[in-house]
């Protein structure tokens, strides 16, 4: 079984300029998650898709980051403008289904804004 | 609201010993408790999984256990290897939110040869 799979791995920006990120989650999960990993930190949720439509979006700042799954698999998170503390590895993971589900994780794209 | 403490931040041992990570949260109201491992520039990887009706969860050299009244949980590494180097997680997911789960900033451990 494929994991979750994440482009690009590696991101240089300078601050002003956006950034978009994929994530593919393993086939037939229906929930889908976006977090932010700042170096040092845990792992903190942006949001969350089941299927295509947003559950929790709560911690999404959204003057800057958007985040769409638009056929309920694929999704992509962009950033606009990108800011210094936008500096963080973007994770994606996903579900199966039922809420006793483990979740499972992408490898990150480690994204750095100069 | 819930806050998730991992001590130590950082910890080093020598190839061989047994180890025991420390995972506390403030609200004793979770569902479940996991264990995660981070290896540099891969995503994490679910190593054990806590119910909240459950004392403890084993996969062969690892052992968590929870005590939902005191708010702790532990991360017990028997005869540490160095490929047990990694970033451990603990992560809750809290009794009233559905699906969301709340981690601590991990402890990096390094296995000496």
């Amino acid at each position: 079984e494929a994991g979750v799979a994440q482009s690009p791995r590696y991101k240089i920006i300078e601050k002003r300029q956006s950034v978009a990120f994929w994530c593919n989650p393993i086939s037939g999960h229906a929930t889908l998650y976006w977090y932010q990993q700042i170096l040092g930190q845990g792992p903190k949720l942006l949001i969350q898709f089941q299927n295509n439509g947003v559950v929790d979006d709560s911690q999404l700042p959204k003057d800057r980051f958007s985040a769409e799954r638009l056929k309920g698999v694929d999704s992509t998170l962009k950033i606009q403008p990108a800011k210094l503390e936008d500096s963080a590895v973007y994770l994606c993971a996903s579900r199966f289904k039922l809420s006793t589900d483990t979740q499972y994780f992408g490898p990150g794209t480690r994204l750095t804004v100069l | 609201k819930q806050e998730v403490t991992q001590i130590p931040a950082a910890l080093s041992v020598p190839e061989g010993e047994n180890l025991v990570l420390n995972c506390s949260f403030t609200d004793s109201a979770i569902y479940n408790l996991q264990w995660f491992r981070q290896d540099p520039g891969k995503g994490l990887t679910s190593l054990l999984l806590i119910q909240s009706s459950q004392r403890e969860q084993t996969s062969g050299r690892l052992n968590a256990s929870l005590d939902k009244s005191s708010g702790r949980s532990t991360l017990y590494i028997a005869a540490s290897q160095p490929g047990d180097s990694a970033t451990y997680l603990c992560a809750v997911r809290p009794w009233d939110r559905d699906d969301k789960i709340i981690f601590g900033k991990g402890t990096r451990l390094h296995i000496l040869p």
